[in-house]
């Protein structure tokens, strides 16, 4: 059973045009939630995170939305440039409801390719 | 090193054996965790420690995963017994304090099973 959803398993997208990755949870517990960032050979980096009282997140270029009645999350990078080309998790957890550390549950990832 | 150090990088073992996998977590964070990801999927949680002990091994797959920490530092997984299942990158991570999911990863180590 599958908690967290990344239904797109790639996206091309040309420089400088807006990348929408999308995320979808079954786990109402769920109460904060992350976008990390993964290049090859590389372990996952922090993007951006939003917690379940908010329903927006911007940071520079990139902005997290969170709808809860529909329990999806989507990740915005405008504008994007071949240097955001990498594989994007998606990961939740029921921070202040319940484990308080970071104990994530992480979707399969989305490859994202920004052509020049 | 500034960030959290995995090693080794790459290990290839013959099923039955049994293997080590160690963590350096970033100097001053007292949580550190395990992490998986098979092939094609997403990272899975294997277990957390706050200092030297370990409140949630519920990710722990079996009982031929185990995993210990020192000195509130130095971690290290150990699968018994491995499984061609077993093969996945095994990845940790370390925070501040509880922390709130913004876990700094290390490289992790890819371990294929024979």
């Amino acid at each position: 059973d599958q908690q967290v959803k990344q239904n797109s398993p790639s996206l091309s997208v040309q420089e400088g045009r807006i990348s929408i990755l999308n995320c979808d949870y079954t786990n109402s517990m769920f109460d904060y939630f992350l976008w990390y960032k993964k290049y090859p050979a590389e372990g996952p980096t922090f993007l951006i995170s939003i917690s379940s009282i908010k329903d927006k997140n911007e940071d520079g270029r990139f902005t997290v939305f969170l709808n809860k009645s529909a329990k999806h999350l989507s990740l915005h990078i405008v504008p994007s440039q071949p240097g955001d080309s990498a594989v994007y998790f998606c990961a939740a957890s029921e921070f202040a409801g319940g484990t308080s550390y970071g104990k994530l549950t992480f979707g399969q990832g989305t490859i994202l390719t920004v052509h020049p | 090193g500034a960030g959290v150090s995995q090693s080794p990088s790459n290990k290839v073992t013959e099923k039955g054996k049994d293997v080590e996998l160690r963590c350096d977590p970033i100097s001053g964070h007292t949580a550190l965790y395990w992490y998986r990801q098979s092939l094609g999927q997403g990272l899975e949680f294997l277990i957390y420690f706050q200092g030297n002990s370990a409140p949630d091994k519920s990710g722990l797959p079996s009982d031929r995963f185990s995993a210990e920490r020192t000195g509130g530092s130095v971690s290290t997984l150990t699968i018994q017994r491995t499984q061609q299942e077993d093969s996945a990158v095994y990845l940790c991570a370390s925070s501040q304090s509880r922390g709130t999911g913004e876990l700094f990863f290390g490289e992790g180590s890819r371990l294929t099973v024979l």
